[in-house]
């Protein structure tokens, strides 16, 4: 099935330590975006990447890191986790028209 | 002042009903607006997508844009219990960052 995939789906993280979420997607799209969503916050960009090779920094970067390599994965890392970067992490591709897709989401949990 | 602004309710309907879903934005090159559904727990969808200034229907769906006002809003015809989640506004630019930006949502509830 054609989309986006996430990995983990969940996890718990002690505060300090590293973790990179996983983010591929067969759609051959050459945008794709890390959003974080937080109750009452709405969904707010990250980092994102145009094409492969690129990255930039969105609303609220600090804390995390991207790459992308290929155009089919954009991982997303923590380089040292604090409970503020509790939240759910949604990954997404768009299209030419600038449609987003949404991978189905990681749940983290920093304690 | 947010850049894409929604009212986050809840809006209450009675199943049948017509739900009216709104949104302004701030910024006036967006060029691409969106309508996302997100049910409890489950990733956003979209569900309608609305580029020049007029009225875009696709089933019970409609979405309206007038550029001018910087508005852009969501009809439910026939709202069903099942249209009961949260509806988030996203509007794009065609070029930069090309990433939406998202309102923080109106939450719909469909009364059966």
């Amino acid at each position: 099935i054609a989309g986006i995939t996430q990995a983990p789906t969940s996890q718990i993280l002690a505060a300090g330590r590293r973790m990179t979420l996983r983010c591929t997607q067969d759609m051959r799209h050459n945008a794709m975006y890390w959003y974080r969503q937080d109750l009452g916050l709405g969904l707010r960009l990250i980092h994102y990447s145009n094409t492969a090779g690129t990255t930039g920094k969105g609303e609220v970067p600090d804390g995390y890191s991207v790459s992308r390599a290929n155009t089919d994965d954009f991982p997303l890392t923590l380089a040292s986790a604090v409970p503020s970067q509790t939240s759910v992490y949604f990954c997404a591709s768009s299209d030419s028209k600038g449609k987003a897709f949404f991978g189905q989401g990681t749940r983290l949990t920093v304690v | 002042q947010k850049e894409v602004e929604q009212n986050s309710g809840p809006l209450s309907v009675p199943e049948g009903a017509i739900a009216s879903l709104n949104c302004t934005y701030s910024d006036r090159v967006s060029q691409s607006f969106f309508w996302y559904r997100q049910y409890s727990g489950k990733s956003p969808e979209l569900i309608m997508s609305i580029y020049s200034n007029g009225d875009k229907e696709d089933g019970r769906f409609t979405a309206q844009l007038n550029k001018a006002s910087q508005y852009v809003s969501l009809l439910i015809r026939d709202s069903q219990p099942s249209d009961s989640a949260t509806y988030l506004c996203a509007v794009g630019r065609d070029t930069g960052r090309r990433a939406l930006t998202f309102g923080s949502g109106t939450r719909l509830q469909v009364q059966p």
